[in-house]
């Protein structure tokens, strides 16, 4: 089967960093996507990963490994409107499906 | 640049009713996606077309749902008849790539649907 794995609520203050953690197993593998879905609002993309290794963008960070199947999205630098869900999302071997996770759900607190 | 277009924003019906949900992507992306999003399922995508022509419907739930793209700047979603068991909010995503490029999809505001 095929199944994504990610905390369900994860909460943190400002200023500080957070790690949301995204384990999957699926048919093949062929690229994951890190979105932010704010309450009541449409995903935004934030990060692709496709090789092994970190992706920075600014504040935020992911990371792959394929061998493990698993990434992680590092956020430095926590601001309130942090406050969202992150989804994980993998796409197949063929490049043809998307599987989504539940998305963690993260509160930044001052 | 508009983004993806979506209407209604809301949509509030009786079961048994017809339901049609409209998307516009955004000019120029060949792929369009329909998504169904519910707290205890999450974001489930439901069928996916390139150039028009539907690619994927495997996730579409059953044969009261349909999808249409009868050209690049519109797309409709159609239940017929609908049940309370609908009720969600639909996103329309589009795409310059294919799913597992790296091409990120850009989401519509989505439409909250009450089936009551």
């Amino acid at each position: 089967g095929q199944n994504i794995d990610q905390p369900t609520e994860m909460t943190a203050t400002e200023g500080a960093i957070v790690q949301i953690n995204c384990t999957y197993q699926t048919s093949g593998f062929n690229g994951l996507f890190w979105y932010q879905q704010h309450a009541g609002e449409a995903p935004t993309f934030l990060s692709y990963n496709v090789l092994d290794g970190l992706e920075e963008k600014g504040r935020f960070s992911s990371f792959l490994s394929r061998s493990k199947g698993y990434s992680y999205l590092l956020l430095k630098e926590l601001q309130m409107k942090d406050s969202a869900s992150y989804l994980c999302v993998v796409c197949n071997q063929a490049g043809t499906a998307l599987i989504f996770g539940k998305g963690t759900t993260l509160s930044v607190s001052s | 640049d508009a983004g993806v277009i979506q209407s209604p924003r809301h949509e509030v019906t009786e079961m048994g009713q017809e339901v049609t949900l409209r998307c516009k992507p955004i000019s120029g992306h060949d792929y369009l996606f329909w998504y169904r999003q519910t707290m205890m399922r999450g974001l489930e995508l439901l069928i996916y077309f390139n150039n028009n022509v539907p690619i994927d419907d495997s996730g579409m739930p059953e044969d009261r749902f349909s999808a249409k793209m009868p050209n690049a700047s519109f797309s409709t979603l159609k239940i017929q008849p609908s049940e309370p068991r609908d009720s969600a909010v639909y996103f329309c995503a589009s795409s310059l790539g294919y799913p597992g490029s790296n091409q990120p999809q850009h989401f519509g505001d989505g439409t909250r649907l009450s089936i009551l």
